[in-house]
């Protein structure tokens, strides 16, 4: 299972920070990203961590703004957004990404659990 | 990065009728391991997204097996052999062969 908080109202220019935790499964053997969808529209992928958090990658519009990081102690990942935006407005999904570890061996992206989501709302 | 084309993206459906959607990627999605991580979501009203099929073709365990996947290179499609009342939602393909990951705009099914 995976929870998400930390969602809020905030405004342009303002911070945030997403919190996701996991119960259930062994956290220290995957990756987990963090996937976001503005109202009313598609899912768009935002971050991924390696399972001990050496490797990070972004979606280049959040690049240099937000940063993924992970304590595996507390089965948690998280996201903080700075400089947040309009556009950065949407809920946002912690998701497990199984890599290695489904029945044809790797599947990169075939995220396999999804959080219920955190509300991001930009606006003044 | 590789854009993701579903269409159509609100097909008309009837009960109890096959049903299709098309993917196409604006490159090949096959990775340097020669398998092609192309996957689909479902995502009823309300509710996080599900996936029902990895590596174009496998179907998650619980997912009826009404839903198929197939394809190859820059070319997939999700049937449905006959559309159930559960099946309402949007349907998203996504690749995983390439950084960022990018998912088709949707199709929503509507009976």
């Amino acid at each position: 299972q995976l929870v998400e908080s930390g969602g809020g109202l905030v405004q342009p220019g303002g911070s945030l920070r997403l919190s996701c935790t996991a119960s259930g499964f062994n956290f220290n053997d995957y990756r987990m990203s963090w996937v976001r969808q503005a109202p009313g529209k598609g899912l768009e992928w935002v971050a991924n961590i390696k399972q001990d958090g050496g490797d990070e990658v972004y979606l280049d519009s959040v690049k240099g703004r937000f940063t993924i990081s992970r304590d595996n102690a507390k089965n948690s990942v998280y996201l903080q957004m700075n400089s947040l935006r309009a556009e950065d407005t949407a809920l946002y999904y912690c998701a497990r990404d199984p890599w290695g570890h489904c029945n044809t061996g790797m599947c990169y992206g075939a995220f396999d659990m999804w959080g219920q989501g955190t509300m991001v709302t930009v606006s003044s | 990065d590789v854009v993701m084309t579903q269409s159509p993206l609100s097909p008309p459906v009837t009960l109890g009728q096959p049903a299709s959607i098309s993917c196409r990627s604006s490159q090949s999605l096959v990775y340097k391991d020669k398998n092609t991580y192309l996957n689909w979501f479902h995502q009823r009203p309300g509710q996080s997204p599900r996936r029902l099929i990895y590596q174009v073709s496998n179907r998650d365990s619980g997912v009826p097996d009404r839903f198929s996947g197939s394809g190859s290179d820059t070319d997939f499609t999700l049937k449905i052999s006959r559309v159930e009342a559960e099946d309402v939602g949007v349907y998203y393909c996504m690749q995983g062969t390439y950084w960022p990951y990018t998912f088709g705009q949707g199709t929503k099914l509507e009976i």
